[in-house]
């Protein structure tokens, strides 16, 4: 069963520092990662998309990395800003005919003005 | 493409009575989901469609839960009748194939 775990669970910075938020999974057969930002009290965004053959995708200040083969996945954010404040979902699509996507617990982060 | 559709946004209700939401998947979206999320227990998978087909309702807590797709651009799930541990905020995806997932907006039941 996959699991998928996330850390830090909180993070605070002050603004403009680059951060890094990591995403780990047990299951390497996957057929994609993807990054969520959920806003309190709100849905989730999708940010970032990785299919399985890819090893990054950016946008804008964002970027992610994959490393199917040792199940990690990390968030890059550069030059925080407050306005980034939001808990950050990982989640993994497994590969197989279940279409069930795992979900990390999420980091919650802070950015200070 | 307005996203994936849900309401109400917010319900509150009285125990026992009957919940319905509702949701519009984007157009062309063959998967669609709909999942729990509380503080306690984070998201949860209550059950997916394919296609308009039930697949997977395992996550379905107990058979005062039901979800139905009569076509591909709508969905409901229905609680009845309602209780307070129901209460949480209930969201609705859809994706093609093995694409990225678009969540909905959600809604917040409180059952009092």
């Amino acid at each position: 069963k996959q699991e998928v775990t996330q850390i830090p669970a909180a993070l605070s910075v002050p603004e403009g520092e680059n951060l890094v938020l990591n995403c780990s999974f047990t299951d390497s057969a996957i057929y994609n990662l993807q990054w969520f930002r959920q806003d309190p009290g709100k849905g989730l965004t999708s940010l970032l998309l990785i299919q399985s053959s890819q090893r990054e995708q950016t946008s804008g200040r964002l970027n992610a990395s994959l490393d199917k083969s040792s199940g990690r996945s990390t968030l890059y954010i550069a030059a925080s800003q407050p306005g980034d404040s939001a808990t950050y979902l990982c989640a993994v699509l497994s590969s197989g005919s279940a279409r069930q996507l795992t979900f990390g617990s999420g980091t919650q982060l802070t950015v200070l003005p | 493409d307005a996203g994936v559709i849900q309401s109400p946004r917010h319900e509150v209700t009285e125990m026992g009575q009957e919940v319905t939401l509702r949701c519009k998947p984007i157009s062309g979206h063959d998967y669609l989901f709909w999942y729990r999320q509380t503080m306690m227990r984070g998201l949860e998978l209550l059950i997916y469609f394919n296609n308009n087909v039930p697949i997977d309702d395992s996550g379905m807590p107990e058979d005062r839960f039901s979800a139905k797709m009569p076509n591909a651009s709508f969905s409901t799930l229905k609680i009845q009748p309602s209780e307070p541990r129901d209460s949480a905020v209930y969201f609705c995806a859809s994706t093609k194939g093995t694409n990225g997932y678009t969540f909905g907006s959600g809604t917040r039941l409180t059952v009092v």
